[in-house]
Order: C-alpha cells, then sequence, then structure tokens
C-alpha cells in the first residue's frame, strides 16, 4: 500500500530552527509537495520538490532524497505565525496526490 | 479577488437527507477535486474532474457523487448522508500545465446527526 509518515506534533521555540521529516512508500513518484494548514483554514502551498536537493524559499527549505524516500521541511527563524499544521503529499505514478496526516507545528515564545 | 468558494461554510443535517455543496472557482483551472479532512488522517480524495464534462472516482467516493457541466463549478452532493460523512471537505482546483499546485476553498464543515 501507499505511506506517507509524519511526526504528529512538534514544539518549537520562536527565533529557533525546526525540520519536520516525511517518509514515504509510494507507487511511483511524481513530487512531492508541502502545504501549511492553519486552524480552521485552506492548506496553502509552500513547496514543490521532484529532483534530489534542497529548495530554499525565504525562510522555508525543503528536502528531498528519492532513493531513501524522505523529505523534510526546514523552517528558521520560528514567528508565532508559523504556528500550523504541516502536510506533505507526494504526487504517485498516475498523478495522484498521496497525503500525510500532517504535522501539528506548536511555536512557544 | 481570484480562488475558489465554497458553500456552505457549515452545515447541520439529519442523517437521510440530501445535501450538496457547492463550489466555483474564477482561475480557469481545468482540474478540480474534492476531499475531505478528518482527525488523524490525511486529506482523502472523493472525486476529482480532469476537464469540464469529465469526473473520476478517488479513494472514498462511496456516498457521494459530482458534476462538472462547465469550467468553473464542482459540486458535491451527498444523496442520503450518514454520520460517518461529519467531515471538513476541502474544493480545490490545479492548473494541469503547471507541477501540480492545488488552490483550495475555505471548506465546508458538515455535521451529519
Amino acid at each position: 500500500g501507499q505511506n506517507i509518515d509524519q511526526p504528529t506534533e512538534m514544539t518549537a521555540t520562536e527565533g529557533a530552527i525546526v525540520q519536520i521529516n516525511c517518509t514515504y512508500q509510494t507507487s511511483g513518484f511524481n513530487g512531492l509537495f508541502w502545504y501549511q494548514q492553519h486552524a480552521g483554514e485552506a492548506p496553502t502551498f509552500l513547496s514543490y520538490n521532484v529532483l534530489d536537493g534542497l529548495e530554499e524559499k525565504g525562510r522555508f527549505s525543503s528536502f528531498l532524497s528519492r532513493s531513501k524516500g524522505y523529505s523534510y521541511l526546514l523552517l528558521k527563524e520560528l514567528q508565532m505565525k508559523d504556528s500550523a499544521s504541516y502536510l506533505c503529499a507526494v504526487m504517485d505514478s498516475n498523478y495522484q496526490l498521496i497525503w500525510g496526516a500532517g504535522t501539528k507545528l506548536i511555536i512557544k515564545p | 479577488i481570484a480562488g475558489i468558494t465554497q458553500a456552505p461554510t457549515s452545515q447541520i443535517l439529519a442523517a437521510g437527507r440530501r445535501m450538496t455543496l457547492r463550489c466555483t472557482q474564477d482561475m480557469r483551472h481545468n482540474a478540480m477535486y474534492w476531499y475531505r479532512q478528518d482527525l488523524g488522517l490525511g486529506l482523502r480524495l472523493i472525486h476529482y474532474s480532469n476537464t469540464a464534462g469529465t469526473t473520476g472516482k478517488g479513494e472514498v467516493p462511496d456516498g457521494y457523487s459530482v458534476s462538472r457541466a462547465n469550467t468553473d463549478d464542482f459540486p458535491l452532493t451527498l444523496a442520503s448522508a450518514v454520520p460517518s460523512q461529519t467531515s471538513v471537505y476541502f474544493c480545490a482546483s490545479s492548473d494541469a500545465k503547471g507541477p501540480g499546485e492545488l488552490f483550495f476553498g475555505e471548506g465546508s464543515r458538515l455535521t451529519v446527526l
């Protein structure tokens, strides 16, 4: 079966750095997405990786290793507004998105 | 403001009733999707449409139906609601020419009693 694993919840301190991991087992691979979802709101797109390596976008970076079935989202200089759930999703060989359950990130002052 | 509009935002429904969740987008995206989101689970695809006039079944289609008469509208119908359909429903769209980034509506919270 297809599976996306990510931690249920993480806590970090304002101003610090946090890494949210995602491992996947899917039928084929056509890219990995990270989305941010604030409580009670819709998910919004953060990043897309299809090749191995690090993609940097401001305070957020996303890394992919296809051989290991592994990705992480790195958030730097954490702000209180970064408190949200972070969803990992993989596009399989049929171009369907398989979603992880999300990681709830709690930022403490 | 361009985007996706869902209605209603929240609804309480008696079991056995018929309900249609509306979704309209003004971005001229070809592909549209309906997801449900339940606590502790990832988003699960109910139905999708790659272009106007076509629809397909997702991971959890039973008890739901959709139609895609035009590019902009993609309503989701529960023919006879059951309590297990209590969930938050998200409509989304994507530009098929891109890498697949989804644009989501604000969600419809449905409670079936």
